[in-house]
């Protein structure tokens, strides 16, 4: 199966900041079938980027999702105070569908 | 909007069968065109696909869970289920059930339910 590694596994920053998360497959991923998610505290997680670059419906346009091949990168471009979360990323277009392990973005 | 519910016991045995069901309301789980999915997390950890129903019956399920697994699914109550037997304290984890979108992507998830194994 594909392993999707996420870097870093911790990301301190302030709010209104830039956030550069990364997401490297162990194989080639078909830009189509990849997808970002954030997880609150307590919550399930919620679909935030799919086809590598399609922000889901409600999701502000601060979320951007860029790459292709094995590299993929989730930008927030002004952190709000409801960024604060975990972030993974996701492949489907090779089964079993994985995920990585997570980035955490906290309060700086 | 659609929305999943997971119902099912929070405490199963070393060795038993964990059970869990999973109620869609806001759409009907035979409109065709999404696959229903279970996905698990371990505490503090990241996110284990753990297979998929077709409102047909169809399933697929992860390889190395695979001796383990069923699904089912009842589309005169619009809900599925999921079954994973001979337990241990890795199975230990928050269980969610998703719908898996047109391309591949889980585009609505249940709140989750957390399954303890445990004596």
């Amino acid at each position: 199966e594909i392993v999707l590694t996420q870097s870093p596994g911790t990301l301190s920053l302030s709010p209104g900041e830039r956030a550069t998360l990364s997401c490297r497959a162990s194989q080639s991923v078909s830009s189509r079938n990849f997808a970002w998610y954030q997880q609150n505290p307590g919550h399930a997680p919620s679909l935030l980027i799919y086809g590598a670059s399609n922000r889901a419906t409600g999701v502000p346009d601060r979320f951007s999702g860029s790459g292709s091949g094995t590299d993929f990168t989730l930008t927030i471009s002004r952190l709000e105070p409801e960024d604060f979360a975990v972030y993974f990323c996701q492949q489907y277009g090779s089964s079993p569908p994985t995920f990585g392990q997570g980035t955490k973005v906290e309060i700086k | 909007q659609v929305q999943l519910q997971e119902s099912g016991p929070g405490l199963v045995k070393p060795s038993q069968t964990l059970s869990l069901t999973c109620t869609v309301s806001g759409g009907s789980i035979s409109s065709g065109n999404y696959y229903w999915t279970w996905i698990r997390q371990h505490p503090g950890k990241g996110l284990e696909w753990i297979g998929y129903i077709y409102y047909s019956g169809s399933t697929y399920y992860k390889p190395s869970l695979k001796s383990r697994v069923s699904m089912s699914v009842d589309t005169s109550k619009n809900r599925f289920s999921l079954k994973l037997n001979s337990v241990t304290a890795a199975d230990t984890a928050l269980y969610y059930c998703a719908r898996e979108g047109s391309n591949g992507e889980f585009d609505h998830w249940g709140q989750g339910t957390l399954v303890t194994v445990s004596s």
